[in-house]
């Protein structure tokens, strides 16, 4: 069964601080997701690792895969306000049926305080 | 981008009855969607997978005779929560993908509340 664990669970820091969210899988898989979610929103799609060794960065927020270590990293630069809400990794999970299946980090509340 | 559409946004009904919640692929064919519970200050829990024209796969512990769901075309998924209690109250959230293998897209939820 494939686990997936995000650390911290939460999250309070400062504006312009630097922080890195941590997203562990116990099973190999080839796709992972963050998403965004805001209070009473559905998930925003922030970016989407396909492969090992992937960086993307959008704004301040950069987000890394390591499938070797089966390791993702969210990183967060010069904190903002607006950059407050709840962050989930998800994992693509091939089925032994063979169809397939996101499965969720438990996901991190992030607060940027001024 | 793709978008998905679900509807009602949020939704209040009596215990006992029934409320039916639509997922809509507006720009792509969906060949599978899935549908998502989740409660306040938790993740999503998968429930059920469904592809057009077939029965849906349900999740463990997912009970398929309360949760119906139905995927008749590939732009509309519904899922049917029958005889709703209190408990039932949560966000379902359903998602969409056009070919397996590629990102699935989201919609923007449904707040049910059964009073």
């Amino acid at each position: 069964e494939l686990k997936v664990e995000q650390n911290p669970l939460f999250l309070s820091m400062q504006e312009g601080k630097n922080y890195t969210i941590y997203c562990n899988y116990s099973t190999t898989s080839d796709r992972l997701y963050w998403y965004r979610q805001d209070p009473g929103k559905s998930l925003e799609s922030l970016f989407v690792l396909l492969s090992n060794g992937a960086v993307k960065q959008e704004g301040r927020l950069m987000a890394s895969l390591d499938t070797k270590a089966r390791l993702s990293t969210l990183h967060i630069t010069a904190a903002v306000h607006d950059l407050s809400a709840t962050y989930f990794c998800a994992v693509d999970l091939i089925t032994q049926g063979g169809s397939e299946k996101l499965v969720f980090g438990k996901g991190t509340k992030l607060t940027v305080n001024p | 981008g793709a978008v998905v559409s679900q509807h009602p946004s949020w939704v209040i009904c009596k215990s006992g009855t029934s409320v039916k919640i639509e997922c809509r692929s507006l720009d792509f064919q969906a060949t599978t969607m899935f549908w998502y519970r989740q409660f306040p200050k938790q993740s999503l829990m998968l429930m059920a997978t469904s592809n057009e024209g077939s029965k849906a796969t349900y999740e463990q512990g997912v009970e398929k005779d309360k949760f119906l769901i139905n995927h008749a075309s590939l732009t509309l998924s519904t899922l049917t929560v029958t005889s709703a209690h209190p408990e039932d109250s949560s966000f379902y959230i359903c998602s969409a993908e056009d070919s397996p293998d590629t990102e699935a897209f989201f919609g923007q939820g449904t707040r049910l509340t059964v009073v």
